[in-house]
């Protein structure tokens, strides 16, 4: 069956520090992929997308990679800052009987002071 | 421009009853996706509509369901509500249908207690 997996415990790095995140997904091929963040009790905000033709993305300090052979993307924010501190869902968009966009549980992430 | 405007953002509603929730996309946009949010299932795909017809849905009982009107807004109605129900309701909206490449944009979504 489809699966998309992301880190379920919480990711808890200091400040300065890269923060790595992950987002594995099983029996998908997506066309491209989102990256959003979540706080609490808030809808989520789009960050990045990539597509499958692309290896990686960049904006500001946050860098996303596609790799469709490990069918995998890695999420990095660079320079962390306890502001970075929020869930971060990885959302593949996929056809499967039409496109729909799937969400990952998301990873939180904390950055400490 | 203004964003994803949802309402309401908070609503109490007893077993048994129906709720409609209501989602006003950014003016342009003509997709409308809803979405369910629970602490133990994280983002799950109700339905998108584009141009007033349903694109696609997710593998939600038939109490759901939602309609989209022509200048683009959009309402999802539950029927015979459950304790399962309550959660966060995400309307979001995007220039063109899911799997066009535009970014979906989020509301900050209604919250459903069913007691």
């Amino acid at each position: 069956s489809q699966k998309i997996e992301q880190n379920s415990e919480a990711l808890n790095i200091q400040e300065g520090k890269t923060a790595t995140l992950t987002c594995n997904y099983t029996n998908y091929s997506p066309a491209y992929l989102q990256w959003y963040r979540q706080d609490p009790g808030r809808g989520p905000v789009f960050l990045l997308l990539i597509r499958e033709n692309e290896k990686e993305k960049r904006k500001e300090r946050l860098k996303v990679t596609f790799d469709t052979t490990l069918k995998q993307s890695l999420f990095h924010i660079t320079a962390s800052q306890p502001a970075d501190s929020a869930t971060y869902l990885c959302a593949p968009t996929t056809h499967t009987g039409g496109f729909k966009t799937i969400f990952g549980a998301g990873t939180r992430l904390f950055v400490k002071a | 421009k203004a964003g994803v405007t949802q309402t309401p953002r908070y609503l109490i509603k007893t077993r048994g009853q129906q709720v409609t929730l209501s989602c006003s996309p950014i003016s342009g946009h003509r997709s409308v996706s809803w979405y369910q949010q629970t602490p133990g299932q994280g983002l799950q795909f109700l339905f998108e509509y584009f141009s007033e017809t349903q694109r696609n849905k997710g593998n939600f009982p038939g109490r759901f369901s939602g309609r989209q009107f022509s200048n683009s807004r959009s309402e999802m109605n539950v029927s015979t509500l459950e304790l399962g129900d309550s959660a966060l309701y995400l309307c979001a909206s995007s220039l063109g249908i899911q799997g066009s490449g535009n970014t979906i944009y989020f509301g900050e979504g209604s919250w459903l207690t069913v007691v």
